[in-house]
């Protein structure tokens, strides 16, 4: 199966710094990466979707302006959480799917952000 | 948005087959079913998919009901690395909206027994 990777598997910050979170596709193009966050014992949540090249599109509830995401190229999605406060540790997890018809997303192991 | 029902827990016995159950009676023609599963702290796991047919692989069963309103996953020999949160998604590829999107629910929770 495809192989994703999350960089870093786990983050602490002082509250009010930015933390970035990259996701990678190691062994396939992924022409489009998801991000979700999950907060303890809930499910995960669909954050927003990148295409490589453009824009992401975000899910409703979530600030574009606080979670910049970048999908600079076929195999590589950053997540930037910006002035990080305390409500914002969670787990995030990034997926990718390597072709607009592919049924299968391929998930990331996950990083734990807490924030002090 | 076709939703999905699952039980909130079950448990097995080792060695011994699940059935995890999944009701969506809501599913559109072009939904596919889709399930994942999670451990503990870990991202998603993909498990099976398909549309119509029962479907194999090396991991699991998936029988889907004939008016497609229901489907099973089944886990022949549960080890107690199986062990996780079971997630039935549907998923629909034609759809331009949140319809194509994976929509994780509450899962099962399955939980192995020695």
């Amino acid at each position: 199966g495809a192989v994703v990777s999350q960089h870093p598997s786990w983050v602490i910050c002082k509250s009010g710094t930015s933390v970035k979170i990259e996701c990678r596709s190691l062994d396939f193009q992924a022409t489009t990466m998801f991000w979700y966050r999950q907060f303890p014992k809930q499910s995960l949540m669909l954050m927003a979707t990148s295409n490589e090249g453009s824009k992401a599109t975000y899910e409703q509830g979530v600030e574009k302006d606080k979670f910049l995401i970048n999908h600079a190229s076929l195999t590589l999605s950053t997540l930037t959480v910006t002035s990080a406060h305390p409500e914002d540790s969670s787990f995030y997890i990034c997926s990718a799917r390597r072709d607009y018809s592919q049924e299968t997303q391929y998930f990331g192991p996950g990083t734990r952000l807490l924030v002090l | 948005d076709a939703k999905t029902t699952q039980p909130n827990s079950m448990e097995s016995n080792e060695e011994e087959p699940v059935h995890l159950p999944c009701n969506h009676s809501t599913i559109s023609g072009t939904d596919y079913i889709h399930w994942y599963r999670q451990l503990p702290s870990q991202g998603p796991e993909y498990v099976i998919h398909g549309l119509t047919s029962n479907v194999n692989n090396r991991m699991a069963s998936l029988a889907i009901a004939e008016d497609r309103k229901s489907s099973t996953l089944i886990l022949h020999r549960a080890t107690l690395r199986d062990a996780a949160v079971y997630y039935c998604i549907l998923r629909d590829p034609i759809s331009s909206g949140s319809a194509r999107q994976l929509t994780f629910g509450s899962g099962t929770q399955l939980t192995v027994l020695p």
